[in-house]
């Protein structure tokens, strides 16, 4: 089976940091990807991650521990229009299914 | 410029009528996908096609039909509409379906908001 755990919601505020965990436990793993969906909207590709360790890009980062079945999504000097849901999904061994996280909505506060 | 279109945005019909979606993409890709987005947002994947050839078909009760007519192409029909359906069907695009991780990330369609009534 496949289970992938995010906390539902956060809070923060401009200009702070905030790390956003995922937890999975999947039946194979290809890799961890990170998508950003404002409300009403499509989600929108963030970052990947197939080995352990820190991916950085700009004011994101996504971190990796296949041992431990976690990954978490960093993001710098928040800006109100970070605020959305993130969700984490992650590609099965054989490369053929994708299963999402149930998202955490993140919310900037000024 | 749209690299994954759908057609309707928003599809408002009755219990029992049978409607389409339509997908299309212009990136060249070879794997398009259906999702189901419910009420709580849960994201989850319907079906998969590669090159035309159904991939993965999830638990999806047996009214819903995708249909590829060429790889550009991805429509989704369903048949006796119930109230549960409501939700937001998005499709999406991938280079392939590979090992290289890069090929996998996909690109979503804007969304088609359905709700029965």
């Amino acid at each position: 089976g496949q289970n992938i755990d995010q906390p539902t919601e956060m809070t923060a505020t401009e200009g702070a940091i905030v790390q956003i965990n995922c937890t999975y436990q999947t039946s194979g793993f290809n890799g961890l990807f990170w998508y950003q969906q404002h409300a009403g909207e499509a989600p929108t590709f963030l970052s990947y991650n197939v080995l352990d360790g820190l991916e950085e890009k700009g004011r994101f980062s996504s971190f990796l521990s296949r041992s431990k079945g976690y990954s978490y999504l960093l993001l710098k000097e928040l800006q109100m229009k970070d605020s959305a849901s993130y969700l984490c999904a992650v590609l099965s061994l054989y490369g053929q299914n994708f299963v999402f996280g149930p998202g955490t909505r993140l919310s900037v506060l000024p | 410029d749209t690299a994954v279109s759908q057609t309707p945005k928003y599809l408002v019909t009755q219990m029992g009528n049978d409607k389409s979606i339509k997908c299309e993409q212009n990136l060249g890709h070879d794997t398009m996908y259906w999702y189901k987005q419910d009420s709580k947002k849960f994201l989850k994947i319907m079906f998969s096609y590669n090159n035309k050839e159904l991939i993965i078909n999830e638990t999806v009760p047996n009214r819903f039909s995708p249909k590829s007519p060429d790889k550009a192409h991805l429509n989704l029909h369903i048949n006796s509409l119930e109230l549960g359906d409501s939700a937001v069907y998005f499709c999406a695009s991938s280079p392939e379906n590979r090992w290289a991780l890069a090929k996998n990330i996909q690109y979503f369609g804007a969304g088609t908001r359905l709700s029965v009534l």
